[in-house]
């Protein structure tokens, strides 16, 4: 069982393009959060999703930033006319539907470049 | 909130000395405390897991105890090595399904 992939690992954008995270979750799992990492900071809770559903985006930058965990395919942290402060390293982590779900599995990381 | 704190923010050791990383949080309803191990540039391992109905969780050199009362916990290392460097962040529920987490201790291990 392969762990939480995350594509791509390293990700450099120009001021003002649009960025795409992709998460595929663990087999079998349907929960799917996104964790944002500033340079010398902790890791900060964005957006917690589940299939075709938004649980809670709390976390979330009101503008520019949306997220989505279709029926087919990987969850997917979307990031428009990114700025400079938008430099980090951006997690996902996945929980199976009767687990606690505090006790997720976290993936590699995209690391995104804002130049 | 959950609110956690990690101090010191960095510590460096010779190898062969035990380490102890502190971590604490400010909610004690607590139901559980994870340690995870980041390598720059790297993602996170989880190194142990404690439930708020254990004192403490082994897992080979590691140690990780809770202290609910007190909202703290501490991760100990034995024998450090310099694999053993890099940083450490522990992490307490905020909710059902949220994670705090400190800043983090980054260990440097020279040989």
């Amino acid at each position: 069982n392969a762990g939480v992939m995350q594509n791509p690992r390293h990700l450099v954008r120009r001021r003002g393009q649009e960025a795409r995270l992709r998460c595929s979750p663990m087999k079998g799992h349907s929960h799917v959060y996104w964790y944002r990492q500033l340079p010398e900071e902790g890791l900060k809770f964005m957006v917690y999703l589940q299939k075709e559903n938004i649980i809670d985006e709390s976390g979330m930058p009101k503008e520019r930033f949306s997220a989505e965990f279709p029926k087919e395919g990987p969850s997917i942290l979307r990031i428009q006319q990114v700025v400079r402060g938008d430099s980090a390293a951006y997690f996902c982590a996945s929980s199976p539907p009767r687990a606690r779900r505090t006790e997720a599995f976290f993936g590699q990381g995209t690391r995104l470049t804002v130049v | 909130k959950q609110e956690v704190t990690q101090i010191p923010a960095a510590l460096s050791v010779p190898e062969g000395e035990n380490l102890v990383l502190n971590c604490s949080f400010t909610d004690s309803a607590i139901y559980n405390l994870q340690w995870f191990r980041q390598d720059p540039g790297k993602g996170l391992t989880s190194l142990l897991l404690i439930q708020s109905s254990q004192r403490e969780q082994t897992s080979g050199r590691l140690n990780a105890s809770l202290d609910k009362s007190s909202g703290r916990s501490t991760l100990y290392i034995a024998a450090s090595q310099p694999g053993d460097s890099a940083t450490y962040l522990c992490a307490g529920p905020h909710g059902d399904y949220k994670l705090s987490f400190g800043a983090g201790t980054t260990v440097t291990v020279r040989a």
